[in-house]
C-alpha cells in the first residue's frame, strides 16, 4: 500500500508569485483534503476534492484553488502570494466509501514567501 | 475556527512515565481522531474513536471519549524518547460530513527525556 506523497518538500517564492503544490493520495482513497498549518498552530482546512470537484471549502480566499485528477491525485494552486501564506501545506487522503472521514496525511510542503 | 483545544500546551516527562493529554471541543461530532507530528513534518494518524465509543486501545495508546463533557483524553503508557512530538486532536463534526473537514486544536507538545 502506497502512502500519501507530496511534492516539492520545500519551496521559496516571492510576494505576488504563483505556486502549485502536488499530492498523490493513498491507494484505494478517492478523496483529497488540503490544510494549511502556520507555525505553532494546528492545521486549518482549505478545501476538499471528491470526484474531481471541490466538495467543501474553509475560510480561504479564491486565490487558493485546486484540482483533482482521475487518478485521485490533486494540486493546490495559490496565486498572488502574500507573506502570510508562508506555512506547511498538508494534503490528506481518505475514502468516502468508509464513511468515517479518517484522513491520512502526507509529509507536507514547506512554503516560504519572501 | 478551531474546535478542539488540547491541554496542556506542553508536557515534559521522563522515559517510562505515562503521558496524558486532553482535548475539549464545542459541537457534536461523528468521531474524534488523534494525530502525532514530529518537528513540523506530516501528521501521523494514531487512532479514531467514534461518538458512540467510550474507550479505545492501540498498543501503548488509550483514548477515552466523553461526549456529555465534549472531551477526550489520550494516554501514552511507558513513554519513550521517540514519543517526543506534538499531538493533535481533530474532530469530524456532525453536519460537517459533506464538507469533510477535520477541525484541529493547537496541539500538545510532548517532550520525553531519556
Amino acid at each position: 500500500e502506497t502512502g500519501v506523497t507530496q511534492s516539492p518538500t520545500h519551496l521559496i517564492k516571492t510576494r505576488g508569485q504563483q505556486v502549485t503544490l502536488r499530492c498523490s493520495s493513498q491507494s484505494g482513497h478517492n478523496t483529497v483534503s488540503w490544510y494549511q498549518q502556520a507555525l505553532g498552530q494546528g492545521p486549518q482546512f482549505i478545501f476538499q476534492y471528491y470526484r474531481e470537484e471541490e466538495n467543501g471549502r474553509g475560510n480561504f480566499p479564491p486565490r487558493f484553488s485546486g484540482l483533482q485528477f482521475p487518478n485521485y491525485s490533486s494540486e493546490l494552486n495559490v496565486n498572488a502570494l502574500e507573506l502570510d501564506d508562508s506555512a506547511l501545506y498538508l494534503c490528506a487522503s481518505s475514502s468516502r466509501t468508509s464513511g468515517r472521514n479518517e484522513q491520512f496525511f502526507g509529509p507536507g510542503t514547506r512554503l516560504t514567501v519572501l | 475556527s478551531q474546535q478542539g483545544e488540547e491541554d496542556p500546551q506542553a508536557l515534559s516527562i521522563q522515559e517510562g512515565e505515562n503521558a496524558t493529554m486532553n482535548c475539549s471541543y464545542k459541537t457534536s461530532i461523528n468521531n474524534l481522531q488523534w494525530y502525532r507530528q514530529n518537528s513540523g513534518r506530516g501528521l501521523v494518524h494514531l487512532i479514531l474513536i467514534r461518538s458512540n465509543e467510550r474507550e479505545k486501545h492501540s498498543g501503548r495508546l488509550r483514548v477515552t471519549l466523553d461526549t456529555s463533557k465534549k472531551s477526550s483524553s489520550l494516554l501514552i503508557t511507558a513513554s519513550r524518547a521517540a514519543d517526543t512530538a506534538s499531538y493533535f486532536c481533530a474532530t469530524d463534526r456532525v453536519g460537517g460530513g459533506s464538507q469533510g473537514n477535520l477541525i484541529f486544536g493547537k496541539g500538545t507538545k510532548l517532550s520525553v527525556k531519556p
